[in-house]
């Protein structure tokens, strides 16, 4: 059974520039579920789409956002990106609820220049 | 907001001693996960312990939760190498969001 598939794995950006990062889940499972990590802050969770609906949202502005298609891959943007933004953005599936089992993905690292 | 505080935050050792670390909160978590992250690679799930004084083993790791569900922490025995990374837990509070702490970065070396 194939991975959590993220592209692509890196990138550079400067600032006020907008991003899209793709993610492809586990076949069969419907919620995907977005984090930023970094040192500092460690893993914040961004939001969770399941059967193409933001489910959930977590405490971040509205540049960031998502969506997830009907074969549950979906996408994340930032759009006018700040030096704050530099991370790495994982994206995690599950069977059908976040606490169900994740499965993570390698991860996005975004460098915002 | 439901914190999950992780200690110590960083780990350095030598293969064959023993280590603990912890995750602790003052906030109820109906269950808590652990995951290990090796670099350039998402985190990966441990285990997941939902019963107060629950205890799970898998092989040289043991995982605990806290009477109260409050605290969970898992030991190492006879640390090798292999188990460098960065150990993270996740609580689920009820939200259906998942709380991560911030992780405690283990070295072990040979």
């Amino acid at each position: 059974k194939a991975g959590v598939t993220q592209t692509p794995r890196y990138l550079i950006k400067t600032r006020g520039q907008q991003v899209t990062l793709s993610c492809s889940p586990i076949s069969g499972h419907r919620s995907v579920s977005w984090y930023q990590q970094t040192p500092g802050q460690g893993l914040q969770f961004l939001f969770e789409y399941f059967s193409e609906t933001q489910r959930n949202k977590g405490n971040f502005p509205g540049r960031f956002s998502g969506r997830q298609f009907s074969n549950s891959r979906s996408e994340m943007n930032v759009s006018t990106l700040e030096l704050g933004d530099s991370a790495l953005y994982l994206c995690a599936s599950s069977r059908d609820r976040v606490t169900d089992t994740q499965y993570f993905g390698p991860g996005t690292r975004l460098t915002v220049l | 907001t439901q914190l999950l505080e992780q200690s110590p935050q960083f780990l350095s050792i030598q293969e064959g001693e023993n280590l603990t670390v912890y995750c602790n909160s003052s906030s109820v978590f109906s269950s808590l996960q652990w995951y290990r992250q090796e670099p350039g690679e998402g985190p990966v799930l441990l285990v997941t312990v939902v019963t107060g004084g629950e205890v799970k083993k898998l092989k040289r790791l043991t995982f605990q939760f806290g009477d109260a569900r409050k605290d969970s922490s898992l030991h190492i025995t006879a640390a090798q190498p292999g188990d460098t990374g960065l150990y993270l837990c996740a609580g689920d509070g009820g939200s259906e969001k998942l709380v991560f702490g911030k992780g405690t970065k283990l070295t072990v070396n040979p």
